[in-house]
């Protein structure tokens, strides 16, 4: 059974550099095909993909934000990381790490930590 | 302003059917796979349809998916009030070389 779950602040100040975590069981970020990938959801506002890492460390990042965001992964630890830098109150949502297998897509979502940025 | 285009309601009565289009280009749904959630409120997506119009196991089947050049749509027949949900579609697009997300449809059972 494949979960997957974030953590991390709930409120950041603007300018802060947000850092999140998907600590996932029930797959390894080693066999092939398999990726991590993060999406965010602003308060009543559509899904955002953010960025994904596959198990051969190839990342993708969403064009207009990808001068700040970062990901990595820790395959022993079966965690993904996103940071985000330079945040902004636009940037408070739900941010969702998910699985992405042999379909392709994300088969497989976190529950999903909201983030609130505010002085 | 989202890259593919959904309306952003739809409707229908218990035992309908109703369909959900999304429009996009020739590089995200005219070229890769479309996919399509579901997100009941309070929680996070759930996937109904993979690879344009593959059901993962324990969905119904009363939800479909197709695909047509640049669109696509997911199709709900025999409504039932748990379906009342925020619908998303997805794609890979590589003009940009990432996901690109639908607006979203909320759907509401009458």
């Amino acid at each position: 059974q494949i979960t997957l779950k974030e953590s991390g602040p709930t409120l950041v100040k603007p300018t802060q550099t947000l850092t999140l975590t998907c600590t996932f069981s029930g797959f390894s970020l080693s066999t092939s095909g398999v990726g991590v990938g993060w999406i965010r959801q602003p308060p009543g506002k559509a899904l955002e993909w953010l960025a994904l890492i596959y198990w051969d460390d190839d990342k993708r990042y969403s064009p207009s934000l990808k001068s700040r965001l970062t990901i990595t992964k820790d395959t022993s630890k079966n965690q993904v990381v996103l940071t985000m830098t330079n945040m902004d109150p636009v940037d408070t949502a739900t941010y969702y790490c998910a699985h992405s297998g042999s379909y392709g897509g994300f088969d497989i979502w976190g529950q999903g930590t909201m983030v609130t940025v505010s002085s | 302003q989202s890259v593919m285009t959904q309306p952003p309601s739809a409707s229908g009565t218990p035992g309908q059917r109703v369909t959900i289009s999304c429009s996009g280009s020739s590089s995200n749904i005219g070229s890769n796979y479309v996919y399509w959630y579901q997100q009941l409120p309070g929680t996070a997506p759930k996937v109904r349809i993979y690879r344009n119009n593959q059901r993962p196991s324990g969905v119904p089947d009363r939800f479909s998916g197709s695909k047509s050049g640049t669109s696509a749509s997911l199709a709900i027949s025999g409504l039932r009030s748990e379906d009342e949900a925020d619908y998303y579609c997805a794609a890979w697009d590589d003009s940009l070389s990432g996901w690109v997300f639908g607006g979203g449809t909320k759907l509401t059972v009458l």
